[in-house]
């Protein structure tokens, strides 16, 4: 199942609400991870099921969708959460989006 | 703490052998599936090959399929992926990243630091 994200490159204010895009080539049921990645270290799993929250990571960070259309969403960016954001599905084996890689403006 | 801990990469010929290896520590490893994912320079992340807790059941991408063959010894709580019939595409950082398995989910919920398998000549 291939996966598309949209943007790959976003420039962002701190303070900003910043939405990120992933689209499924079929319908994936909600089997959805994201997953955060910064320069040099391993990826964090953020949200899976398309909107469940892993333990420990900030309430900012959300995730929704359905069927092949699925958005993460920063509701306040800060400086910490520059990185590349990858969202992966599991509905059918495991495949991942190129990724968008998220910088301060 | 969880950890991942990867090690054996390094520079190899292609056609020639190299095998990985990843300590866990910070959960009890024999219950957990595992797994290895790759990224090579510029791309996106793929996944290479799964192994159950037990070693029942194992799979592969059909990219390395008949050349890798993963393994984990659970009394050393640590995870290996044989490689061989290397290829220049198979240069990439490899990461292991342990699994959750359940009814409703299915995904990678941490991941080591990973290690670097460069194919040249």
């Amino acid at each position: 199942i291939q996966m598309t994200q949209s943007p790959s490159l976003l420039s962002a204010s701190v303070g900003d609400r910043v939405t990120l895009s992933c689209k499924a080539g079929q319908n994936i049921n909600n089997y959805l991870a994201w997953y955060q990645q910064k320069l040099g270290e391993a990826p964090k799993l953020l949200i899976y099921n398309a909107n469940s929250l892993q333990t420990g990571i900030p309430s900012r960070f959300s995730g929704s969708g359905s069927g092949t259309d699925y958005t993460l969403t920063i509701s306040s960016l800060q400086p910490e959460d520059v990185a590349t954001y990858f969202c992966q599905q599991y509905n059918s084996w495991y495949t991942f989006g190129a990724g968008t890689k998220l910088e301060l403006k | 703490e969880v950890q991942l801990v990867e090690s054996g990469g390094g520079l190899v010929q292609p056609g020639r052998s190299l095998k990985l290896s990843c300590v866990a520590s910070g959960f009890t490893f024999s219950n957990y599936g595992m797994n290895w994912i790759r990224q090579a320079p510029g791309k996106g992340l793929e996944w290479v090959a799964y192994i159950s807790s037990g070693s029942s059941y194992i799979y592969y991408a059909e990219t390395v399929k008949g050349r890798f063959t993963i393994s984990r010894d659970n009394a050393k709580n640590t995870l290996y992926l044989q490689m061989t019939s290397l290829r220049s595409e198979d240069t990439a950082l490899y990461y292991c990243a342990r699994q959750i398995l359940t009814g409703s989910s299915d995904y990678f919920d941490y991941w080591g630091q990973g290690v670097m398998v460069t194919v040249s000549s």
